[in-house]
């Protein structure tokens, strides 16, 4: 069974870009979540999909979004980038029939940030 | 404010010897605590995850413990391998799902032939 994959792996930006990354599930599993982590916060949740609809927020700005396909698959995307954006941004996927989210979620490699 | 927060911040160990992660937290209400390990470069596996009536689980030569009255976690690792070498993060959920996540910082284990 094909884990969790993440596109691009490796990505650089300038101050002002936006950027879109990808997130393909595990076949069959349903939720999608987000995680921001960076070595000064750690690992921070951004948001959770589950059937083309968000599920849960965290608290981070608009300039973040998501977006779920019909096949479970992910999109998240940052406008205006800021340096402070720079960063790995894991997903995770899980079977998502549980709402209070204590199904196990399963990581892709992340896609590592660099905004200049 | 929920917290959690993980000691030590690194360790070094010979490999072979056994080591132990703390876990303390202050979130409120309370539904699970996870385990996950992180290998440089790579994202977060999951280890254990214990519920409130759950006092100890065990994944191998991975056991984890919980104590919900004082909030308190322990990793306990046995007989530690050169592959054991990644961070270990601590993250408890409350009551409302994934956006009640808090993650603790990690401990960055280092094991050594």
């Amino acid at each position: 069974k094909a884990g969790v994959t993440q596109t691009p792996r490796y990505l650089i930006k300038t101050r002002g870009q936006q950027v879109t990354l990808s997130c393909s599930p595990i076949s069959g599993h349903r939720s999608v979540s987000w995680y921001q982590q960076t070595p000064g916060q750690g690992l921070q949740f951004l948001f959770e999909y589950f059937s083309e609809t968000q599920r849960n927020k965290g608290n981070f700005p608009g300039r973040f979004s998501g977006r779920q396909f019909s096949n479970s698959r992910s999109e998240m995307n940052v406008s205006t980038l800021e340096l402070g954006d720079s960063a790995l941004y894991l997903c995770a996927s899980s079977w998502g029939g549980d709402a209070q989210g204590t199904d196990t979620q399963y990581f892709g490699p992340g896609t590592r940030l660099t905004v200049l | 404010k929920n917290q959690v927060e993980q000691s030590p911040q690194s360790l070094i160990i010979l490999e072979g010897k056994n080591c132990t992660l703390q876990c303390n937290y202050t979130v409120s209400p309370f539904s699970n605590l996870r385990w996950y390990k992180q290998d440089t470069g790579r994202g977060p596996v999951s280890l254990t995850i214990m519920t409130f009536s759950e006092n100890t689980k065990s994944n191998g030569r991975y056991t984890a413990t919980l104590d919900a009255d004082t909030k308190q976690s322990s990793l306990h690792i046995t007989a530690s391998q050169l592959s054991d070498s990644a961070s270990y993060i601590c993250v408890v959920s409350g009551d409302t799902g994934r956006r009640a996540l808090t993650f603790g910082s990690g401990t960055r284990l280092q094991v050594q032939p």
